[in-house]
């Protein structure tokens, strides 16, 4: 099992370009979330899904958008990126059980020029 | 709301045993995380308690006492691969929120 992937593992982007960073997972869990980590701080959470087709969101969310059209798979768009977007991205899982935790992704590492 | 209060940093020796606190406010709980973090690397699951009472996993230890909403990771036998950074987080339903991390560091 793969446990989560993200995809890219790092970019560049330009002030105003936009991407899309994919989040997969084969762990059948139902919760997914997309988390933002500065330099020497915690995570900060931007948009999560509770269910496939679902997005809401979290802290942080202006600059984002999400999508979960499956359940294996959870989205993290910025359409207009600007350097305060200049992070590593954490996507993470869990499941339905309240008795569990989540599970991180390896994260993407984004520079915003 | 919900807030999470842990040290900033803290020092060990190889070999030592340290303990790192974890206090929490929050309107629902459901559970108490730890996780390691190694500069650059993602967060790494190393305990949850849903319950009172302590987990022990190898040299990894942790406790929960929710009527304190209080709760710690022990670290026995240090080891320098043990440096890195240490966030608590706290279950609420569908949530999960973190602390700012609590650095270790150790030394020979």
């Amino acid at each position: 099992n793969a446990g989560v992937t993200q995809t890219p593992k790092f970019r560049v982007l330009k002030t105003g370009q936009s991407m899309t960073l994919l989040c997969a997972q084969d762990m059948n869990h139902e919760y997914m979330y997309w988390y933002r980590q500065d330099p020497g701080m915690g995570l900060r959470l931007i948009h999560y899904s509770v269910g496939e087709g679902t997005t809401a969101k979290g802290e942080v969310p202006d600059g984002y958008n999400v999508s979960r059209l499956k359940k294996q798979n959870f989205l993290l768009g910025l359409e207009s990126a600007a350097p305060s977007q200049t992070s590593v991205y954490f996507c993470a899982t869990a499941g339905l059980s309240l008795q569990e935790t989540q599970y991180f992704g390896p994260g993407t590492r984004l520079l915003v020029l | 709301g919900q807030s999470l209060e842990q040290p900033s940093e803290v020092t060990a020796v190889e070999g030592a045993i340290v303990q790192i606190n974890c206090t929490y406010q929050t309107s629902g709980f459901y559970g108490l995380s730890w996780y390691q973090q190694h500069d650059g690397g993602a967060p790494t699951f190393l305990s949850y308690n849903a319950l009172d009472g302590l987990e022990e996993t190898g040299r990894f230890s942790s406790f929960l006492s929710r009527s304190d909403s209080y709760g710690y990771l022990l670290l026995q036998e240090l080891q320098m691969k043990d440096s890195a950074s240490y966030f608590c987080a706290v279950r609420n339903f569908n949530k999960f929120y973190f602390g700012s991390g609590t650095k270790l560091n150790v030394k020979p």
